[in-house]
């Protein structure tokens, strides 16, 4: 079954200190992954996608196919960071997009 | 700014009294999506619409029904709202299926609560 775990609710780290979100998927085919973000207060918004392999606000994500991972990562956290993070995997016979359950990263001053 | 709009932003029912969640979006999208987001879980997508096709999730409760009368709008209904539909229901919209074009904008939501 097609699955995606954010295994942490909470993150929270200091401004500067490096980041790392942590997603695993479960998918019998060729996945396609997301990081999507809400900010406090805004709506959900997609930050990048592996297929484009950029660097978004300072963040990247690789696909690591034979741990089945995608994690999020930015080197040195900022405290505008402070967001609910959602990883995401769409489902290429449906096109729909299964999500996690999200974590919440809290960047301290 | 071209963008994806919900009303109401919060709307409160009574048990079983039918209720219905609107989406707009200037994108001139071909495809919306709504989802129900269930407090501290994931969004859960319910049904999406390409163009004048409808496509239901196989779980998606009887209870929840759609329209889209047009390109620019679409409607969840919920027929008799059970204690168990109170959640954060999302608007999404996309291009299309491939490649690029399956980046899905989403609306700000709206939260109901039924009582």
């Amino acid at each position: 079954a097609q699955r995606v775990t954010q295994p942490e609710k909470l993150l929270s780290v200091f401004k500067g200190a490096p980041v790392e979100l942590k997603c695993n998927y479960s998918y019998s085919g060729s996945p396609e992954l997301f990081w999507y973000v809400q900010y406090s207060r805004q709506r959900l918004q997609l930050l990048l996608r592996h297929i484009s392999r950029e660097s978004i606000k300072g963040f990247t994500a690789d696909l690591n196919k034979g741990e089945t991972s995608f994690h999020l990562k930015k080197p040195f956290a900022q405290e505008e960071d402070s967001a609910m993070y959602y990883c995401a995997l769409r489902d290429g016979a449906t096109n729909k997009l299964i999500f996690g359950t999200g974590t919440l990263l809290a960047v301290q001053p | 700014d071209a963008m994806v709009i919900q009303n109401p932003r919060y709307q409160v029912t009574q048990f079983g009294k039918p209720v219905t969640l609107s989406c707009s979006q200037t994108l001139n999208h071909n495809v919306m999506y709504w989802y129900q987001q269930k407090s501290s879980q994931a969004p859960k997508l319910l049904f999406h619409y390409y163009d004048k096709d409808f496509n239901n999730e196989a779980d998606t409760p009887d209870n929840f029904q759609s329209r889209r009368p047009n390109t620019s709008f679409c409607f969840l209904d919920i027929r008799s709202p059970g204690l168990g539909d109170t959640a954060m229901y999302l608007c999404a919209t996309s291009r299309g299926y491939g490649g690029t074009y399956n980046e899905q904008f989403f609306g700000p939501g709206t939260r109901l609560t039924v009582l």
